[in-house]
Formats: structure tokens, C-alpha cells, sequence
């Protein structure tokens, strides 16, 4: 069974269309993340949700809307999609977050925007 | 916020061959993290280390938080070790900080 699963996993789309990722974790876990990897391949947070409520949104472009529909899933909508959207996109999930849990990775949406 | 910084940025060793990899870090830290992102893009826990030493298999880690760094050892390596190296401190709270990593390639 896969811990923490992403989908799609890829996604070619048009400048100004949006799109949708979800992400679901079947471990249990309180709190849910999403990280953005560009073509450099640095990793950079996103969003934490701890039990259903946002935590952190790290100066990401209100084009950007996570929702977390209950503890097990957290989506991420995207709006008017630019260019520089175009990265991949990892969900993750730990126990309980905060500072002292080990997190853990889905495989990832690569999306590109043409 | 906290800097952290990886060394070396890329690395190429010959399979069998031992290596270290430093990561720096320019605040206190509740927690540490190393991660090893394959050729495919997954994301592998590696270690949790917010201090001393843990030991898996080949490989092995030590966070000195005093000091502000961590090192992975990678022992006899494997062309499947390639891949690169993130380490990612936390200072508190939900937000980790991920390293640029180093990139490992392994020849056969």
C-alpha cells in the first residue's frame, strides 16, 4: 500500500487553465504538506496543514488554494496557471508536524505549463 | 531564517568508495533530516537526527547541533546511492528548510 500518493502524476497544460492535484496519506498522520521542486531541483515549502487547518502558507501567489477535506487529504488548486508554475509538486505528511516528526513523501507531480 | 548549506554540491565516486557529505546550518535546530532523492524523483527518509549519531546499513549519520552541522557517511557505495542528498533542519514549528543537496553519482 503506498504511504502517501499523489495524483496525477504528470500534467501538461495551457497558460491560464486551472488544474487540480490531490494528495492522501494513509498513515494516520495530523498534518500534511506541500513543497514545490523547481528545475534545480531546491525544495521549497509550500503549505502546512495541521489536522484540517493551515498552518503555514509561505508567501505562495493566492492562485494557489489548498483544501483539506478532512486529515487523510490535502489538494492543491491552481488558478490561472503561468509559466512559472511549471516544477513539481510533492505532498508529505508526518505524525503529529511541529519540529520533532519525520516526514514522508508522495511521488510527486511533475507539471508542466505550455 | 536559518541558512543551510551542502557540500560538496556534486560528487562522482567510483563504486566501493566511501564519502562524506557536510551539511551547515546557521541556527539552533529542533530537528534534522536527511533525504535521498533517487534518479525516478522520490523523496526517501533517511534519517531523523536532531543530534548524536544513527547508523542504517551502509549508511550513517551524526549531527553535532552545538556546532551547527551534520554529516552523512555513505559507506562502499552502490550505483544505487546515486541520486542527491537533502538535508533539512527545522527550527520550530511546521516550516523545514531544505538544503540546494548534493548531487551523487556512482559509476559502475
Amino acid at each position: 500500500d503506498t504511504a502517501v500518493s499523489q495524483t496525477p502524476k504528470y500534467l501538461v497544460t495551457q497558460m491560464g487553465n486551472d488544474k487540480s492535484i490531490k494528495c492522501e496519506q494513509n498513515l494516520g498522520h495530523d498534518t500534511m504538506y506541500w513543497y514545490k521542486q523547481d528545475s534545480k531541483k531546491f525544495l521549497k515549502i509550500m503549505f502546512s496543514y495541521n489536522n484540517k487547518e493551515l498552518i503555514i502558507n509561505e508567501t505562495v501567489p493566492n492562485r494557489f488554494s489548498p483544501k483539506s477535506p478532512d486529515k487523510a487529504h490535502l489538494n492543491l488548486h491552481i488558478n490561472s496557471l503561468e509559466l512559472g508554475d511549471s516544477a513539481v509538486y510533492f505532498c508529505a505528511s508526518s505524525l503529529l508536524g511541529g519540529s520533532q516528526e519525520t516526514q514522508y513523501f508522495g511521488p510527486g507531480t511533475r507539471l508542466l505549463v505550455l | 531564517g536559518i541558512q543551510v548549506e551542502q557540500s560538496p554540491p556534486d560528487l562522482i565516486l567510483q563504486e566501493g568508495a566511501n564519502s562524506t557529505l557536510r551539511c551547515n546550518f546557521s541556527d539552533s535546530v529542533n530537528n534534522l533530516q536527511w533525504f535521498h532523492q533517487n534518479p525516478w524523483g522520490q523523496l526517501i527518509n533517511l534519517f531523523y537526527i536532531p543530534s548524536g549519531t544513527k547508523q542504517n546499513g551502509r549508511l550513517s549519520a551524526t549531527t553535532v547541533a552545538t556546532e551547527r552541522y551534520s554529516l552523512l557517511y555513505i559507506s562502499s557505495s552502490q550505483t544505487t546511492d546515486s541520486g542527491v542528498y537533502f538535508c533539512a533542519p527545522n527550527t520550530g514549528g511546521f516550516k523545514t528548510i531544505f538544503g540546494a543537496g548534493t548531487r551523487l553519482f556512482v559509476k559502475a
